[in-house]
């Protein structure tokens, strides 16, 4: 079945730097969009970036723009998240997920997140 | 950004009891509209699609209906493996916003 795993995460410097990564499996990746969610401690879900089904259209949230690349590689079936420049504000638990389609929709399959935490 | 408030924060409900969770819109998202649940440690699970498309192997009892700025998801009859926080996300319009979420608790 669909599945995403995460790697990567850990405790980071403000300032540093961070890369996660998502591994799909079990369905066709490179017909589906992917984004990234957080979710702060005890706080509710933030969507944080989206990369399309080919990879040449991204969006990200004004709260890590500039600061954050998301990419894929279809040919590894993998999901990136390359975090730069890292605030205390930017720990969370981070999840991957896909669309239903490779057109806007809602998110079907989900990593089972990963820990980021920004502390001196 | 089209800011999603959901209504209301926390619910307390027994089991067996019909309970429904507002989301509005700050501007209309159309009918693209989800709702996920989520427990805690866990990723969100989820259920709702297009406002009101029930996704495989969600049970019948959730619902969701609306469109525009105002939309509503039901559970019609509360069962123990539903308490859990709910949350609606809007994928009209970058960045695709979620609300704040609502905690269905025991009574």
């Amino acid at each position: 079945q669909a599945q995403l795993v995460q790697s990567g995460g850990g405790v980071v410097q403000p300032g540093g730097s961070l890369r996660l990564s998502c591994a799909a499996s079990g369905f066709t990746f490179d017909n589906y969009g992917v984004v990234w969610v957080r979710q702060a401690p005890g706080k509710g879900l933030e969507w944080v970036a989206h990369v399309s089904f080919h990879g040449t259209t991204k969006h990200y949230a004004d709260s890590v723009k500039g600061r954050f690349t998301i990419s894929r590689d279809n040919s590894k079936n993998m999901l990136y998240l390359q975090m730069d420049s890292l605030r205390a504000e930017d720990t969370a638990v981070y999840y991957c997920a896909k669309q239903r389609t490779a057109r806007p929709n809602a998110l079907d399959v989900w990593g089972q997140g990963t820990t980021v935490t920004v502390s001196s | 950004d089209i800011q999603m408030t959901q209504s209301p924060s926390t619910l307390s409900a027994s089991v067996g009891d019909r309970v429904t969770i507002t989301c509005r819109a700050s501007q209309s998202a159309g009918a693209s509209l989800a709702w996920y649940q989520q427990k805690p440690g866990k990723a969100p699970n989820l259920l709702i699609y297009w406002a009101s498309s029930l996704e495989s192997g969600v049970p019948s009892r959730f619902s969701g209906s609306g469109s525009g700025t105002e939309f509503t998801l039901t559970i019609s009859s509360l069962q123990p493996d539903d308490f859990a926080t709910y949350y609606c996300q809007q994928y009209y319009t970058y960045p695709y916003t979620f609300g704040q979420g609502t905690k269905l608790e025991i009574k």
